[in-house]
């Protein structure tokens, strides 16, 4: 089963731009590596997901290097609002016994 | 519209009680789920269902058992609770349930156990 690792937290300032870095050594072959946000007292929020190279869509980017054993979620421009949980979740089967939430990094955004 | 709602929203009850949380579903997604996320914030699969199998995570109590009525559907229901079970669940659904189609999760029921 592949682990994740993630910092506990994080602060920035608006208007930077926030890259969150997720290691997954043991990531297998078939696994995707999947973002989500969480705001409190909500449930969690799909960001982006990619199986290697680079992803972007309108809210953020994925850098996925060669070897897979690590992931950076980058967001640009971070605001106020992009205050919340992140979590890196990586695997190939949405089965019960083999997903994985990693403790999250709790990013702060600053004025 | 809400994708993936759960109900209640808040539920308060004593230890020994049997209580049951619903979750529906509007996007016509195979796979539902329910998660735990205890005070720490780690969110913790519980079990995973779709048409075919039941797939439950070895350090889920059986006093807790996942009902589906139909494939929208995945209420869960919690015998004898305990005070360790206060947290807040969460539900959520995936196209067919393969690791690359993300999951979408219900805004959770917090489970507080007096």
């Amino acid at each position: 089963l592949a682990k994740t690792t993630q910092p506990i937290s994080m602060d920035s300032y608006e208007g930077q731009e926030v890259n969150i870095t997720c290691s997954h050594n043991n990531i297998a072959t078939n696994d995707y590596i999947t973002w989500y946000q969480q705001f409190p007292s909500q449930g969690p929020r799909f960001i982006i997901q990619g199986y290697k190279t680079k992803v972007t869509n309108e809210v953020a980017s994925l850098f996925i290097p060669a070897d897979r054993k690590s992931s950076t979620l980058s967001l640009p421009r971070v605001s106020l609002s992009d205050t919340a949980v992140y979590y890196c979740l990586v695997g190939e089967d949405s089965s019960a016994s083999k997903i994985i939430f990693g403790s999250g990094t709790r990013l702060s955004i600053r004025p | 519209d809400t994708a993936v709602s759960q109900t209640p929203k808040y539920l308060v009850t004593q230890m020994g009680n049997d209580k049951s949380i619903k979750c529906e579903q509007n996007l016509g997604h195979d796979t539902m789920y329910w998660y735990k996320q205890d005070s720490k914030k780690f969110l913790k699969i519980m079990f995973s269902y779709n048409n075919k199998e039941l797939i439950i995570n070895e350090t889920v109590p059986n006093r807790f058992s996942p009902k589906s009525p139909d494939k929208a559907h995945l209420n869960l229901h919690i015998n004898s609770l305990e005070l360790g079970d206060s947290a807040v669940y969460f539900c959520a659904s995936s196209q067919d349930g393969t690791g690359s189609q993300p999951q979408h999760f219900g805004d959770g029921t917090r489970l507080s156990i007096l």
